[in-house]
């Protein structure tokens, strides 16, 4: 069974550097997306960025300035940084899996359980 | 604002039928794939239908998705309480270059 559990720093203060990771059980990193998600509080999905097996990455234009998200397939690990956060950065980060033969916009099958991430001085 | 438009809320009671709408553009919908997740409280989403119109496994049958040019919709039948969520499509945008969800609606069971 496939699980994906994520860890990070809970709380930031504005100007540092966001930093998550999502460990990968049960699955390999071929054929699939690997992406992140935020949720700010009582708002909807956003989008952050995704990486595939061969690191090719796609990044939301918003954020595109600020995220990196990279692989560890040594360790089943993919990680995002946002840099520079603010208020508007607080929010319930997800990590996900995408299922990359449907194509862009592939289904995020496996989700992790979620980080609060808080950004305040 | 997103660039693919769902109703914040929806009702209904036990045993009815309800729809989801998605609306979207040429550049997102009209030429690609609507996949739906439910959100229930506290919980990270799950993934109901993929594919425009695919149950995910585990499903039940009572939810159903069908797409028509920029417009997307959720079908469920047989309306239970534990559907009351939160429902998001979801889909690529060719403009963006990048993936875009909906508002989201809140399924309310009356």
């Amino acid at each position: 069974q496939v699980q994906l559990q994520q860890w990070g720093a809970g709380l930031l203060k504005p100007s540092e550097t966001l930093s998550l990771t999502c460990a990968v059980y049960g699955g390999s990193f071929s054929g699939y997306y690997w992406s992140w998600i935020r949720q700010s509080p009582g708002k909807g999905l956003e989008w952050i960025g995704e990486i595939n097996h061969s690191e090719r990455t796609n990044y939301n234009p918003s954020l595109k300035s600020r995220v990196t998200i990279s692989l560890d397939t040594s360790k089943n690990q993919f990680s995002l940084k946002l840099t520079s956060v603010t208020a508007a950065d607080t929010a319930i980060y997800y990590c996900a899996r995408g299922i990359a033969r449907y194509g862009f916009g592939s289904p995020f099958d496996y989700w992790g359980q979620g980080n609060l991430v808080t950004v305040s001085s | 604002q997103s660039v693919v438009t769902q109703p914040p809320s929806a009702s209904g009671t036990p045993g009815q039928w309800v729809t989801i709408s998605c609306s979207g553009s040429s550049s997102n919908i009209g030429i690609n794939t609507v996949n739906w997740y439910q959100q229930l409280p506290g919980t990270a989403p799950k993934l109901l239908v993929y594919s425009n119109d695919q149950r995910a496994s585990g499903v039940p049958d009572r939810f159903s998705g069908s797409k028509s040019d920029t417009s997307a919709s959720l079908a469920i039948s047989g309306l239970q309480s534990e559907d009351e969520a939160y429902y998001y499509c979801a889909t690529w945008d060719d403009s963006l270059n990048g993936r875009v969800f909906g508002g989201g609606t809140k399924l309310t069971v009356l």
